[in-house]
């Protein structure tokens, strides 16, 4: 049963262009909506969180678009570069209580020069 | 501040081999995780430890065990391993909260044989 649905599987992108990965959840209990960059050999690193209470959150060239309604949210990043190929992990977790965060499948980065 | 130390890095085994997985983490955390990765299947939560003293079964349990030896230390043990827990093994810790970030260690490579 996978409660957080993530496309796509892999991204190949110019340097400079916007990259764009988008994540669906089933879950209405969820309140809480991470993102995670991991880097080859390392692991995953929070790299921007939202929750439903807003629709979007920027931080520097990454973006969250939140759509409460269609159960779905995205990450958008501005002005991809090279040092940005990674792979991306979306998830999703209730805010109250004790945490147990179940994540998407992850989508493969690559910006190429 | 290390933050998440899992050892070993890599390691074969054998069918019907028995290991444990080790994890430390220095930030004080109540919660720690394991997870494994797959290609495809993105990060699954095998157990999770909510405090010292508790342990609970994540969503693909089966052919593991843990043990939160302190607030510190959460181990993982294979019994006895199969080629279909071939994986990449990632410990993380949090504050606890549903919003607080899962602080990752660099994950163990583990092939069966």
């Amino acid at each position: 049963q996978q409660q957080v649905k993530q496309s796509p599987q892999s991204l190949i992108v110019q340097k400079g262009g916007i990259s764009i990965i988008n994540c669906a959840y089933e879950n209405t209990a969820f309140d809480y909506f991470p993102w995670y960059q991991q880097f080859p050999g390392k692991g995953p690193a929070l790299l921007i969180a939202i929750r439903p209470d807003v629709s979007e959150k920027k931080e520097g060239r990454f973006t969250i678009s939140f759509n409460k309604s269609a159960k779905q949210f995205s990450l958008h990043i501005m002005d991809s570069q090279p040092g940005d190929s990674a792979t991306y992990f979306c998830a999703a977790s209730r805010a109250g209580g004790y945490q147990k965060v179940t994540f998407g499948t992850g989508t493969k980065l690559q910006v190429i020069p | 501040n290390a933050g998440v130390t899992q050892t070993p890095k890599f390691q074969v085994l054998k069918t019907g081999q028995s290991m444990t997985l080790q994890c430390a983490q220095d930030m004080n955390h109540n919660s720690m995780y394991w997870y494994r990765q797959d290609p495809g299947m993105g990060l699954r939560l095998i157990y999770y430890s909510a405090s010292e003293g508790t342990t609970d079964k994540g969503e693909v349990p089966n052919g593991y065990n843990v043990s939160r030896l302190n607030k510190r230390e959460f181990s993982l043990r294979l019994e006895s391993a199969a080629p279909s827990q071939t994986s990449v093994y990632f410990c993380a810790s949090s504050v606890g909260q549903g919003d607080s970030p899962l602080h990752f260690g660099n994950g163990t490579r583990l092939t069966v044989t």
